[in-house]
């Protein structure tokens, strides 16, 4: 069964822009959370999507905002790009979501905001 | 506030030996998570504990509820465990909150 993947895996942009990310999870998969990594803040929630619908959301400006398709597909955009949100994009799938269910991580997207 | 504390941040230790990594939270939580990341940025989940312990390999991991600690340990140790080792608990939101990380380095 092929694995979690995200596109693109790196990304330079610079202020000001936006950018989508997008992330497939494991077949059968139907929840996807997405985690932002940085060295002064480690891992943080951004959200997740279960069905379409986004069921969590993490403390992250309205900048930040995602969606997931019927196929579980899900992606991410930043608008209005800044300096900070340079970071270590990852997704994560599990099966429904459930906090007792492992969860599956893609291999991220580095992106840097010059 | 919902916290999670890992000790220690940096461990190095020669090969052979028994490595042990602590994660403390502040409440009840529903599940523990012991993850792994690879300096590619790869996370690959090794353990999820509501209670007791686990064992995979030369890699264990336990639970205590009652006093919100886990501990991961890793039995004779090999350069190939060198990563850094992140703990994250769920509460019952759901939502994964992560420790700091571990990075643990061993020497040949």
């Amino acid at each position: 069964k092929a694995g979690v993947t995200q596109t693109p895996r790196y990304l330079i942009k610079t202020r000001g822009q936006q950018v989508t990310l997008s992330c497939s999870p494991i077949s059968g998969h139907r929840s996807v959370s997405w985690y932002q990594q940085t060295p002064g803040q480690g891992l943080q929630f951004l959200f997740e999507y279960f069905s379409e619908t986004q069921r969590n959301k993490g403390n992250f400006p309205g900048r930040f905002s995602g969606r997931q398709f019927s196929n579980s597909r899900s992606e991410m955009n930043v608008s209005t790009l800044e300096l900070g949100d340079s970071a270590l994009y990852l997704c994560a799938s599990t099966s429904s979501g459930a906090s007792q269910e492992t969860q599956y991580f893609g291999p991220g997207t580095r992106l840097l905001v010059l | 506030k919902n916290e999670v504390e890992q000790s220690p941040q940096n461990l190095t230790a020669q090969e052979g030996e028994f490595i042990t990594i602590n994660c403390s939270y502040s409440v009840g939580i529903s599940a523990l998570h012991w993850l792994q990341q690879h300096p590619g940025g790869g996370i690959v989940s090794l353990f999820m504990l509501s209670s007791g312990k686990k064992k995979h390999g030369r890699l264990i991991a336990t639970i205590n509820i009652q006093e919100k600690h886990s501990s991961l340990h890793i039995t004779a140790s090999h350069p190939r465990d060198s990563a850094v080792y992140i703990c994250a608990v769920s509460w019952f939101d759901e939502k994964l909150t992560f420790g700091t990380g571990t990075r643990l380095t061993i020497i040949p």
